[in-house]
């Protein structure tokens, strides 16, 4: 159980353009969604935290019209990088916390989303 | 300001030996911590974790040991195999009344050689 998927897991764009990345809890109910991203050897550094059929709320230093998350059911959040720069060249991940149980502070994640700009 | 450091980016143990990850912190309003294991090209696996009013957590190979005076914890693996080698992160939290968020580490690459 607790698995949490996300599409795609590597995509190419062009600078400017939009992205979408899916997050996805397959098995159980999210109300809670985090979007991570990872820099090479790089630590995850937490982006934002959103909350079904609520606004995201964004950690220090991160755009949010250029990252834009929306939540808009219990077992999908969406991220979509606006204008994408090759400086967002990144991987992206996302974690879920169970609605209907089990610890707290525990976030179950997905796969990543290797995103690459040229 | 890195909040939890992992300052060993990378550890070599032969296998059937003891690997110790180890994890320090400076935000004493962390109450609960957590190590994942991570490949690359991957999402984080949850390994372990320890509540702050614990000082060890056990479950099977691996053990968390919690120093709340010194602001540390660590992992340790025993025995480790060679299906070990990934990336180890820690990860802090506390719950902020609304959310709690992971703090995570910069990690450890662990190499378990034959």
């Amino acid at each position: 159980g607790a698995v949490v998927s996300q599409h795609p897991s590597w995509v190419i764009c062009k600078s400017g353009t939009s992205v979408k990345i899916e997050c996805r809890s397959l098995d159980f109910q999210a109300t809670t969604m985090f979007w991570y991203r990872q820099f090479p050897k790089q630590s995850l550094m937490l982006m934002a935290t959103s909350n079904e059929g609520s606004k995201a709320t964004y950690e220090q230093g991160v755009e949010k019209d250029k990252f834009l998350i929306n939540h808009a059911s219990l077992t999908l959040s969406t991220l979509t990088v606006t204008s994408a720069h090759p400086e967002d060249s990144s991987f992206y991940i996302c974690s879920a916390r169970d609605r209907g149980g089990g610890d707290y502070y525990e976030q179950y994640f997905g796969p990543g989303t290797r995103l690459t700009v040229t | 300001d890195q909040q939890v450091k992992q300052n060993s980016p990378s550890l070599s143990v032969q296998e059937g030996r003891i690997s110790i990850l180890n994890c320090d912190y400076t935000n004493s309003m962390f109450d609960y911590f957590l190590w994942y294991k991570k490949y690359p090209a991957e999402g984080p696996t949850f390994l372990i974790s320890i509540s702050s009013i614990k000082d060890k957590n056990e479950d099977g190979r691996f053990t968390v040991f919690l120093n709340k005076s010194a602001k540390h914890l660590s992992l340790h693996i025993v025995p480790s195999q060679p299906g070990d080698s990934a990336v180890y992160f820690c990860a802090a939290s506390f719950f902020t009344g609304t959310a709690s968020k992971l703090t995570f580490g910069t990690g450890t690459r662990l190499q378990v050689t034959l």
